[in-house]
């Protein structure tokens, strides 16, 4: 069974970074079907998609968040990290990764539980 | 770019009852990467459908999804007390996008 892990601290600092990490057990994270992603939701709202990465290193960044936002692969710890800088209020929310399958078909299969981040002195 | 749009906003419908929610796109989008998922109070989303039409592993076939080009449609055949939840479509162009959501409640 595949399982997705979100890990990070709940409460970040405005102007200070966020840093999540996702922990994959069940499936290799250096499989070539897969991509992995971050997804968030603030309270109340619906679901945007932040970023992903290939288990090569290539990546991919929604262009509202790219500027603030770096994903990153650690395959040999069978985990992907990200990076958002400079928060703001407006950062909070419940952050989801989630495999993305991205061959012939694409939808994201498998989801953390997510872990809520909160902006805030 | 393309914009997902979904409708109604709200749908309240009594147990037993068919659903039918429509996403729209803003322009043709591929039915290969249309899906649909979805949503409980406090719990990450789920896959339902794929590929438009393609029920994931363990949906139970009360679920369907249907459509193409600009227009899509899942539809709960018969609601159960499990299926009050949100519903989201998501595209797949040049990145992942979701749609603003439809929530099912109990009317």
């Amino acid at each position: 069974q595949v399982l997705l892990q979100e890990s990070g601290p709940g409460l970040v600092k405005p102007s200070e970074t966020l840093s999540l990490t996702c922990t994959v057990s069940g499936a290799s994270i250096s499989g070539s079907t897969y991509h992995w992603g971050w997804i968030r939701q603030p309270p109340g709202k619906g679901l945007e998609w932040i970023a992903t990465v290939y288990y090569s290193g290539d990546t991919f960044y929604s262009p509202s968040l790219e500027s603030r936002v770096t994903i990153s692969v650690d395959t040999s710890n069978n985990q992907f990290s990200l990076k958002l800088y400079s928060v703001t209020a407006a950062d909070t929310a419940v952050y989801y990764c989630a495999r993305l399958l991205l061959r012939g078909r694409v939808y994201f299969d498998y989801w953390g539980q997510g872990t809520l981040v909160t902006v805030s002195s | 770019e393309i914009v997902l749009t979904q409708s109604p906003g709200t749908l309240s419908l009594s147990p037993g009852e068919r659903a039918t929610l429509s996403c729209r796109a803003s322009q043709s989008v591929t039915s290969s990467y249309l899906a649909w998922y979805q949503q409980k109070p406090g719990r990450a989303p789920r896959l339902l459908i794929y590929g438009a039409s393609n029920r994931a592993t363990g949906i139970p076939d009360r679920f369907s999804g249907g459509g193409s080009g600009t227009d899509f449609t899942l539809t709960i055949s018969r609601l159960e007390s499990e299926d009050f939840a949100v519903y989201y479509c998501q595209h797949y162009g040049s990145s992942p996008l979701f749609g603003p959501g439809t929530k099912v409640d109990i009317k």
